[in-house]
C-alpha cells in the first residue's frame, strides 16, 4: 500500500463549486504539505502544517482552505473553484525537511 | 530573483553518457538539497539529499554541493532512456519548506 494517497485522483468540477482533495499518509510523519503544480510555473506552496494544531499559509493560499483532521490526514478544500484553479495538487509529508509525494490529483475547473 | 534556479532545458544525451544536471540558489542560509526526479504525470521522487560540502554518491548517481558558490548539481552516470525525466532541485533554508526550481528536462536518446 502507498504510504501517502490522495483521493479524487481525477477531478472534473464546475466554477463556483466547492471542491475537497484528501491526503492521507501511514509514514508516521507529523508534517504535511499542498502544492499545486502548473506547466512552466514549478512547484508552488499552498499551505503546510508541522502537527496537528499547527497550520500556515504557503505562498498561493488565496482562494484554498485547509484541515489537519488528524496527523494522518490533511484536507484542501477550495470553497468556489475558479478555471485558474485548474491544476496537478500534490500532499507531500516529512519527518524532518525530506518530503515524500502522493500521487497526485489532477483537478479541472470547467 | 528567482531562489532556485534551474536551466528548464531540455538537456539531450545519447545513452550511457554522463548527464550533469545544475541548480543554484540565492539564500545563502539553505541548510539543505535535494533532487526529485519527475516523470511526466506523475509525482516527484525524491532521489538524492545533500546536506555538506562535496560530493555524495548513490548508485548511478552523485550530488555535488558547493556552498561558497551557491550551487548543486546532480550527476548521472551511464544514462538511461528510463532517466528520461524532469529533475527538481529543491533547497531548505532551515525552515522546514522546501523551495523548488522549476525542473530540468532530460532526454537520454538510445
Amino acid at each position: 500500500d502507498a504510504d501517502v494517497t490522495q483521493t479524487p485522483r481525477n477531478r472534473i468540477t464546475k466554477t463556483g463549486k466547492r471542491i475537497m482533495l484528501e491526503c492521507s499518509q501511514t509514514k508516521g510523519h507529523d508534517r504535511m504539505y499542498w502544492y499545486r503544480q502548473d506547466p512552466g510555473l514549478g512547484l508552488r506552496l499552498i499551505y503546510y502544517s508541522f502537527d496537528v494544531k499547527d497550520i500556515n499559509k504557503g505562498e498561493i493560499s488565496d482562494g484554498y482552505s485547509v484541515s489537519r483532521q488528524a496527523q494522518a490526514k490533511f484536507s484542501l478544500s477550495l470553497e468556489s473553484a475558479i478555471p485558474n484553479q485548474t491544476a496537478l495538487y500534490f500532499c507531500a509529508t516529512s519527518d524532518t525537511v525530506e518530503q515524500y509525494f502522493g500521487p497526485g490529483t489532477r483537478l479541472t475547473v470547467t | 530573483q528567482k531562489e532556485v534556479e534551474q536551466n528548464s532545458g531540455p538537456l539531450s544525451v545519447p545513452e550511457g553518457a554522463i548527464a550533469s544536471l545544475n541548480c543554484t540558489y540565492s539564500d545563502r542560509g539553505s541548510q539543505s538539497f535535494f533532487w526529485y526526479r519527475q516523470y511526466s504525470g506523475k509525482s516527484p521522487e525524491l532521489i538524492m539529499s545533500i546536506y555538506s560540502n562535496g560530493d555524495k554518491e548513490d548508485g548511478r548517481f552523485t550530488a555535488q554541493l558547493n556552498k561558497a558558490s551557491q550551487y548543486v548539481s546532480l550527476l548521472i552516470r551511464d544514462s538511461q532512456p528510463s532517466d528520461s525525466a524532469t529533475y527538481l532541485c529543491a533547497v531548505n533554508v532551515n525552515t522546514g519548506k522546501l523551495i523548488f526550481g522549476q525542473g530540468t528536462t532530460l532526454q537520454v536518446k538510445p
